[in-house]
Parts: structure tokens; C-alpha cells; sequence
């Protein structure tokens, strides 16, 4: 079955950079869209970007210019890194596995990553 | 503030029905069928229940059914279990090719 897994720093301080990956087994990483997604202690989602396997990818405006997201087919994994973290920042991240460029059809379990100094 | 608008909070009865909104523009919810409805239990992450405004994904029981009328995307849930009460997200592909969230609607099975 399709699973994915977030690995990355749980602390990270501020003005650093988040750094996540994910590992998907299950299906090939190939011709797939991958997605990261967000959730601050008790609030909502937010829709951090998405990565073709080809290598293109969007990502949400207001996280644009903070945002690089990567793939690397070797390993079936994928990357986020958001630069100049502060405390808004603090969220449970999560990767997915998409249909097509939107519906997120398998998730991974999530990790939590707080910035702090 | 989210992107697109869900009620804060729905309730019902144990084999009611229940609709929730998710209202946007017409450069999300009404430019395109590509809307889904997710669903959260506690400590979870989000799981699809429904994509493409009215699909749903196999394993997902039929009690759970979407609908679109111009800007405004609809979730029903019909006869209402206890397992049901989580929070449900709607979400929107946009005409720029970027993807949008509702706020989150709580679900009480009273």
C-alpha cells in the first residue's frame, strides 16, 4: 500500500531554515504530483506547494519566495525547505501524494516542527 | 483567513443528514470541478473523502456525497454515525494552478 513518511528537525530556530523530507513507498515517485501541506496548532490547512515528478512546481503565494521544493527519483523522495522560519511558522507538516495537481489521496502521518530559539 | 468560507461549526443527530458550505469565487470553486472535502478526527491527518466535486475515492462509504452550484461547493453526510464528528476541510485547485483551503467546519454528533 501507498504510505509516506515526513523525517526532518522537530526544532528549528528562527531565521533558519526547515528542512523536510518525505519517503514514499508503495508506488513509484515517477509521473505523480507531491504535495506539502500545513497545520498550526489548532487552526486549519494550508497549502504549502506542489512538486511534479518532472521537477515543475507552484507553491502558495504568500510562501513563494521562502519555498524550494526538490525530488529525488533514486531514493523516492521529496523535499521541502522554507528559509527564514519565525514563529508563525510552528505547524504539523505534511506531505501527500496527489491526483493530479489537487486531490491529496494519501498522507503521511505528519511531523511536528516548532520554531523556537 | 482562508480562502474559502465553511461554517465554523454543523451538528446533528445520530441518522440525520447534514450539509456544510464551502463558498469561494469564480476563480476556485467556480472556475473548475476540482473541489474535495476531507475529514480529521483528532491527532490525524486529513483523509479524502471526496475529489472532483463529487467522487469518492474507493473504501469511502456512499453515505458521504458533494455537490457544486456556481460559487458555493456542498458536503452531505447522511445518516449521521458518531464516527462521523470530526473536522472537515474543503479544498479548491484555482485558476492560477494553485490550491486552496476552507477554514475547517467542526462536526458534532450530538
Amino acid at each position: 500500500q501507498v504510505q509516506l513518511q515526513e523525517s526532518g528537525p522537530g526544532l528549528v530556530k528562527p531565521s533558519e531554515t526547515l528542512s523536510l523530507t518525505c519517503t514514499v513507498s508503495g508506488v513509484s515517485i515517477h509521473n505523480n504530483y507531491w504535495s506539502w501541506i500545513r497545520q498550526p496548532p489548532g487552526k486549519g490547512l494550508e497549502w504549502i506547494g506542489y512538486i511534479y515528478s518532472s521537477g515543475s512546481t507552484n507553491s502558495n503565494p504568500s510562501l513563494k519566495s521562502r519555498v524550494t521544493l526538490s525530488i529525488e527519483m533514486s531514493k523516492n523522495q521529496f523535499a521541502l525547505k522554507l528559509t527564514s522560519v519565525t514563529a508563525a511558522d510552528t505547524a504539523v507538516y505534511y506531505c501527500a501524494k496527489s491526483i493530479g495537481a489537487a486531490p491529496l489521496e494519501f498522507w503521511g502521518q505528519g511531523t511536528l516542527v516548532t520554531v523556537s530559539s | 483567513q482562508s480562502a474559502l468560507t465553511q461554517p465554523a461549526s454543523v451538528s446533528g443527530s445520530p441518522g440525520q443528514s447534514i450539509t456544510m458550505s464551502c463558498t469561494g469565487t469564480s476563480s476556485d470553486v467556480g472556475g473548475n470541478n476540482y473541489v474535495s472535502w476531507y475529514q480529521q478526527h483528532p491527532g490525524k491527518a486529513p483523509k479524502l473523502i471526496i475529489f472532483d466535486v463529487s467522487n469518492r475515492p474507493s473504501g469511502v462509504s456512499n453515505r458521504f456525497s458533494g455537490s457544486k452550484s456556481g460559487n458555493t461547493a456542498s458536503l452531505t453526510i447522511s445518516g449521521l454515525r458518531a464516527e462521523d464528528e470530526a473536522d472537515y476541510y474543503c479544498s479548491s485547485y484555482t485558476t492560477t494552478n494553485t490550491v486552496e483551503f476552507g477554514g475547517g467546519t467542526k462536526l458534532a454528533v450530538l
